[in-house]
This record gives structure tokens, C-alpha cells and sequence, in this order.
């Protein structure tokens, strides 16, 4: 089974308008933390933001959010506002804390690409 | 500034041959690893170190090996490139220690084509 699921393979978005992005994830582990990646066109991955299981509040970066709903396993990054240059490629990952004491790779999603419309 | 960068950013072999992909930090992370990227697959662990003479296979670790001989480095090596094995490489880096916030900085990928 896959660990992190993102169903959107593409969205197209206005300018301006504020997106969702969908990510739900498979763990039994307690201990985890989430993360979302961009990937623009140039193809460099770029740490957008993180939240950890224990955390009581939603993680916020900007113009970025994470709305993380622990009891369905899911945790959609919210862009408010939305720009052209938010058009890339969107990765949500996972770390589980296991035996490894968290420096275990990212577990990551196959990604959605995102484009905003002017 | 602290980076991550990757060495060449471009190559093109041929089947049978031994490649190595190179990989530099200055963060002083601990943790390296390196992923492939492959159309629909997302992003893929290949190896990861925890520090020096540390490595250990990632989920798709057959026919690649790394070593680890100071905290900077962390190079890839495809023993005998296979068709299979072109792709995007990415090295990336974390600091050390416990727990699962450790957010990992890329590098800006290798793209390997394997003839």
C-alpha cells in the first residue's frame, strides 16, 4: 500500500484564488512528520513546509498552510492567494520516527503539478 | 551561504559502464541521501549515511553503492549502468540527531542517461 497518496495529478487554478492541495499518508507509527516540496520547471526542490505528528497546530509558512487532520490522515497544503509563479510541481513526503530515530529517508508522493491561470 | 551541489549535472553512458555522481554539502549535516526521480514515481530512496563510514540501502539500493570518507560527501556509484538507472538523481542532506522535523535541503539533481 502506498504510504502517501496525492489523487490530484494535475489542478488548474486562477490567479489570486487560494488552493488546496491533497495529500493523505499510511502510518502506524506515532511519531512522524509530514513535509511538502515544490518543484519548479528548473527542477530543483525547494522545502516549502513541515508539521509533526505531536504538533497541536496547524503548521504555517506564509502564504502556505497545512491543514492537518491527524484522525483521517491527511494534510493538505493550502496556498492563499495564489501567483504565477506557484506553478510547479507539489511532492508531500513522510518521515516515520521508527527505530531509526528519524534520519530514515522521505517517504515521497508521485506529486501534482499545479498550474495557475492568469 | 551553506549549499548542496551536485556534480555533473548532465551525463550521458553507456550500458555496462561504472558511473559516479558526485555530491558536496557545506551545512555540516550528518545525514545524506540519495533519491532518483522517475516520471510517476515521485521520488525514490536510493542510499543514506548517518555520518562518517555510515551507509545504508534505501528502497531501491540494487546496483548502487555509496561511500561515506568525511561529512561533506556522499558520491554515488553505479557499478555497471543499466537502461533501467536513467533518471533524475538528487542528493540531499539533514542535520544529525534525533527526530523526524529534520528537514532535508536538496541538491539540484543529475539527469543520467543511460545508452
Amino acid at each position: 500500500a502506498q504510504k502517501i497518496t496525492q489523487t490530484q495529478p494535475g489542478m488548474f487554478v486562477q490567479e489570486k484564488e487560494a488552493v488546496t492541495l491533497d495529500c493523505t499518508y499510511d502510518t502506524s507509527d506515532p511519531s512522524y512528520g509530514l513535509f511538502w516540496y515544490k518543484q519548479p520547471s528548473s527542477g530543483e526542490m525547494i522545502f516549502l513546509i513541515y508539521q509533526g505528528s505531536y504538533d497541536q497546530q496547524n503548521a504555517t509558512e506564509g502564504r502556505y498552510s497545512l491543514n492537518f487532520q491527524k484522525a483521517r490522515k491527511s494534510a493538505n497544503l493550502v496556498i492563499s492567494a495564489s501567483q504565477l509563479g506557484d506553478s510547479a510541481m507539489y511532492f508531500c513526503a513522510m518521515r516515520e520516527g521508527g527505530s531509526g530515530g528519524g534520519a530514515d529517508g522521505l517517504t515521497f508522493g508521485k506529486g501534482t503539478h499545479l498550474i495557475i491561470q492568469p | 551561504d551553506a549549499e548542496i551541489t551536485q556534480s555533473p549535472r548532465h551525463k550521458i553512458t553507456e550500458t555496462g559502464r561504472q558511473v559516479t555522481l558526485a555530491c558536496h554539502q557545506t551545512w555540516n549535516h550528518n545525514n545524506m541521501f540519495w533519491y532518483r526521480q522517475d516520471l510517476g514515481h515521485g521520488l525514490r530512496l536510493i542510499h543514506y549515511s548517518y555520518g562518517v563510514q555510515d551507509t545504508n540501502k534505501g528502497e531501491v539500493s540494487d546496483g548502487y553503492s555509496v561511500s561515506r570518507s568525511n561529512t561533506e560527501d556522499l558520491p554515488l556509484t553505479l557499478e555497471s549502468a543499466a537502461s533501467s538507472q536513467t533518471s533524475v538523481y538528487f542528493c540531499a542532506s539533514s542535520s544529525g540527531g534525533a527526530g523526524v522535523g529534520k528537514t532535508q535541503y536538496f541538491g539540484p539533481g543529475t539527469r543520467l542517461l543511460v545508452l
